[in-house]
């Protein structure tokens, strides 16, 4: 089975530009979260979909960062305009339903922002 | 406040001996599982292994076991006979059925291995 596919895999802003990402999650996966991990921590989480419902989005900066997820399917994580701090690599999950089901990592984007 | 902690930020293991990582948990659901991943400095997350909080037994998956402890709210991942393949990043990861603050599956900071030949 397909994994969880990120693009772009690198990409270097200066800041205040913009910046997407896309992500498609495994198919038939309900719930889709985009991370956050900035070098040398956890991942953060930044916001969880529920098909195409936000579930919670509490530690998204929403004043620059906006997050959809169109058709229950693919999702983009959009940064405007981006800061000095945003450089990360911003990761990509999904799982089915259940309390026991692992979620499954796309291989991320490294942003960096000059 | 945190619902994992990994108080551990690095630690080192001769190969081929066994090595215990922490983590600890904060919750109130009475119904949530537990993950352990693996990230490699290529990035990956892999993951390692699952425990539900109803689980009566320890879980295990090859050479890893959960040393779970569900009154103390700990979690710790037990790797056996390590490998030099093992040195990585391990992250804790909680997962709830009904979180208060609708934060779901978080993670820990992590704790760095090294595996010394």
């Amino acid at each position: 089975e397909a994994g969880v596919a990120q693009s772009p895999r690198y990409k270097i802003i200066e800041k205040r530009q913009s910046v997407a990402f896309w992500c498609n999650p495994i198919s038939g996966h309900a719930t889709l979260y985009w991370y956050q991990q900035i070098l040398g921590q956890g991942p953060k989480l930044l916001i969880q979909f529920q098909n195409n419902g936000v579930v919670d989005d509490s530690q998204l900066p929403k004043d620059r960062f906006s997050a959809e997820r169109l058709k229950g399917v693919d999702s983009t994580l959009k940064i405007q305009p981006a800061k000095l701090e945003d450089s990360a690599v911003y990761l990509c999950a999904s799982s089915s339903r259940g309390l026991d089901t692992e979620a499954f990592f796309g291989q991320g984007t490294r942003l960096t922002v000059v | 406040a945190q619902k994992i902690t990994q108080t551990q930020p690095g630690m080192f293991v001769q190969e081929k001996e066994a090595v215990t990582l922490d983590c600890t948990y904060d919750t109130s659901d009475p119904s949530y599982g537990l993950f352990w991943y693996k990230q490699p400095s290529s990035g990956e997350m892999i993951f390692l292994i699952y425990q539900g909080s109803y689980d009566q037994q320890n879980a295990t998956e090859g050479r890893y076991s959960l040393n779970f402890q569900k009154a103390r709210k700990s979690a710790n991942l037990v790797i056996s006979a390590s490998q030099l393949g093992d040195s990585a990043m391990y992250f804790c990861a909680m997962r709830e059925s009904r979180p208060l603050d609708g934060q779901n599956f978080v993670f820990g900071p992590g704790t760095r291995l090294s595996v010394l030949p």
